[in-house]
């Protein structure tokens, strides 16, 4: 099967720019989560689909961040306008069942300049 | 609150060596456990992982981890580190009924020849 997938793998962009983070689950997985690592800390939650539903999105860090999921199937998340700090690395993952492990993509390294 | 702690940020070991990483974790319900791998450039894979029953579980690549109520903790373990091995190790913490994993700060592990 194929995995979950990230794309762009990196971007550079400056303070004040829009990034669209995309990320496409397995198929079949209806919970898809995105998680945020900045330098060195902790993977940090930020939100959880159940198809195209926004189940929990406690971990938001505010109103620049929007995350959408199309039809239950690929989603993304936009930032904007960024800010230095939302650099990181912003992991994508899904599982096919609430608490079953999860299946990461790669990851996109975010640096905002 | 939720939370986990991995003491251990950097751990060299020698090739042969046994390996012990540590995890502690802080959750108010019965917890699901744990432990992923990220080589570089990669995304996070599972290693194993503890729901119930038996406290020790073994996982892939030779490495087992053992839940320890009293303690809070479920370090990872592994007998002989293989070079291959040097990659980062992420502790995380989930539960039943709950939609979301704690995850800890990682632990970087350098195998020396």
């Amino acid at each position: 099967e194929a995995g979950v997938t990230q794309f762009p793998s990196h971007s550079v962009i400056e303070k004040g720019q829009t990034v669209t983070l995309r990320c496409d689950p397995i198929s079949g997985h209806d919970n898809l989560y995105w998680y945020r690592r900045v330098m060195g800390k902790e993977i940090k939650f930020l939100l959880h689909f159940v198809k195209e539903s926004k189940q929990d999105e406690s971990g938001m860090p505010n109103n620049r961040f929007l995350a959408e999921r199309t039809g239950g199937t690929y989603s993304t998340l936009k930032v904007q306008p960024a800010e230095l700090e939302d650099s990181g690395v912003y992991f994508c993952a899904s599982s096919q069942y609430l608490m079953s492990p999860l299946h990461f993509g790669n990851g996109t390294r975010l640096t905002v300049t | 609150a939720q939370s986990v702690t991995q003491p251990d940020i950097h751990i060299t070991v020698s090739e042969g060596a046994s390996l012990e990483l540590r995890c502690n974790y802080s959750y108010g319900a019965t917890p699901y456990l744990f432990w992923y791998v990220q080589s570089p450039g990669q995304g996070l894979q599972l290693l194993l992982k503890y729901f119930s029953g038996d406290t020790l579980v073994q996982g892939i690549k030779g490495f087992e981890a053992e839940f320890k109520r009293s303690q809070s903790s479920f370090n990872l373990r592994k007998p002989s580190v293989h070079w291959s091995d040097a990659a980062e190790y992420f502790c995380a913490v989930g539960a039943r009924g709950f939609n979301k994993f704690y995850f800890g700060s990682g632990t970087k592990l350098n195998v020396k020849p």
